[in-house]
């Protein structure tokens, strides 16, 4: 248990679809992540928010939202979704202090198969 | 960004230490080294971090050379659940207002009975 929630942990939805997944951390951190790891590479950045607010955008396609309510709760919304999108999403959260050594911890992902 | 060098794989007897290595050699001062592990299908798990000191934890050692241009994770008594991907990352300033992390292809760890 590393404080990192991923909800759901499955989904399976088709390429007209709309879907959501979520994050919540019991951290008390004030960054939040988006990873995504294709079969047989390394993991990808996607987003980073800090105190709420984006800052990286790891030129992901608009098909991929995210939003973050507050400091805790982090969401990636999906919507018209592409076979190859078929991948483990992963949240992560930090404390960011404007120093390299702060820890990132993730959570257990949401494996994502698009139809 | 400060890449890292992993061998792909290594073997390790169950109950024996293993040692994995990492090469960084273009690391900044301020920079720390990484290591994470990814048992399949799940999430990376945090393991050790360091600077410039060796450090040690309830999971594992560091060893950092004293030019810091590599590093060796150790852990001391290998059991088959240690089996996974084992990930040296150099955590480097990625512009903006945050330090990256980013992940290689890692060395694949296999403990044998």
């Amino acid at each position: 248990e590393t404080g990192v929630t991923q909800t759901p942990r499955h989904l399976v939805m088709g390429m007209t679809n709309k879907k959501s997944l979520k994050c919540e951390q019991h951290l008390g951190h004030n960054a939040m992540y988006w990873y995504k790891q294709s079969a047989k590479k390394p993991l990808e950045l996607m987003f980073v928010y800090n105190f709420k607010e984006q800052t990286e955008n790891n030129s992901v396609p608009s098909r991929f939202s995210p939003e973050c309510p507050n400091s805790s709760h982090l969401f990636l919304h999906l919507h018209t979704l592409q076979p190859e999108d078929s991948a483990l999403y992963l949240c992560a959260s930090s404390q960011e202090t404007g120093n390299s050594g702060n820890t990132i911890y993730f959570g257990e992902g949401s494996w994502l198969t698009v139809v | 960004d400060a890449k890292t060098t992993q061998p792909p794989s290594m073997d390790c007897a169950e109950g024996r230490a293993a040692n994995l290595p990492c090469n960084h050699s273009t690391i900044s001062g301020n920079e720390y080294v990484y290591w994470y592990r990814q048992i399949h299908s799940q999430g990376p798990q945090y393991i050790i971090h360091g600077l410039k000191n060796n450090e040690t934890n309830e999971m594992a050692s560091l060893i950092i050379t004293e030019d810091r241009k590599s590093s060796t994770l150790i852990l001391p008594h290998a059991t088959l659940r240690d089996t996974a991907v084992y990930y040296c990352i150099v955590r480097v300033w990625g512009g903006g207002s945050n330090y990256k992390l980013t992940f290689g292809k890692g060395t694949l760890l296999t403990v044998n009975p």
